[in-house]
């Protein structure tokens, strides 16, 4: 059975600090992942959209990367600015498959 | 930019009641999803809809649970006789396009928050 997993699951950091969140996968078949930001109480927002055939994405001060070999992508947030706290969620889709697999997140928070 | 809409975007019902859960998704995609949010838990998978039919569902998708691509635009979810454990916030997504036809990634909605008292 997929797991999806995320850590840390909260990371509170002053403002500037430069960001890594990692997300771990257990199933190498994967289709892409995609990484996404929820505020609380409200929809999940699109990030990055990482493809199988892909190593990585970049978005402004976001850069997502995929190793498929080692089930890892991880989200790296440059700059971090109080704006960028939220809860940050990665979904596996596996080949074959329509349904994302959730990690359960990782919660920031910046720190003016 | 073009965006999945759902409505309403809060509700309350009774116990036993039913109730409708209705999405706009974008209007070339062919995939459909409902997704799930228990308060403080993971986003769970329930339903992936393609070509007027269900492609997958999660056993969380019992018979209590449908849904329906009524007209060309709106995609909804009938939850037949709610029950508390029902209360979460509903996400209804789509992807893919009709050029392409690839299932690419998903484009969300706001989310409805349902509450069963």
């Amino acid at each position: 059975k997929q797991e999806v997993t995320q850590i840390p699951a909260a990371l509170s950091v002053p403002e500037g600090e430069n960001l890594v969140l990692n997300c771990s996968f257990t199933d190498s078949a994967i289709y892409n992942l995609q990484w996404f930001r929820q505020d609380p109480g409200k929809g999940l927002t699109s990030l990055l959209l990482i493809q199988s055939s892909q190593r990585e994405q970049t978005s402004g001060r976001l850069n997502a990367s995929l190793d498929k070999s080692s089930g890892r992508s991880t989200l790296y947030i440059a700059a971090s600015q109080p704006g960028d706290s939220a809860t940050y969620l990665c979904a596996f889709l596996g080949s074959g498959t329509y349904k994302y697999i959730f990690g359960t997140g990782t919660r920031l928070k910046v720190l003016a | 930019e073009p965006e999945v809409t759902q409505t309403p975007s809060h509700q309350v019902t009774q116990m036993g009641q039913e109730v409708i859960l209705r999405c706009v998704p974008i209007s070339n995609h062919l995939y459909f999803y409902w997704y799930r949010q228990i308060l403080g838990q993971k986003v769970e998978f329930l339903v992936s809809f393609y070509n007027n039919e269900i492609s997958e569902k999660s056993e969380i998708f019992d018979d209590q649970f449908s849904v329906e691509r009524p007209d060309g635009s709106n995609f909804t979810l009938k939850i037949r006789s709610t029950k508390l454990e029902d209360s979460a916030m509903y996400f209804c997504a789509s992807s893919g396009n009709m050029e392409t036809g690839g299932n690419y990634g998903y484009t969300f909605g706001s989310g409805t928050r349902l509450t069963v008292v």
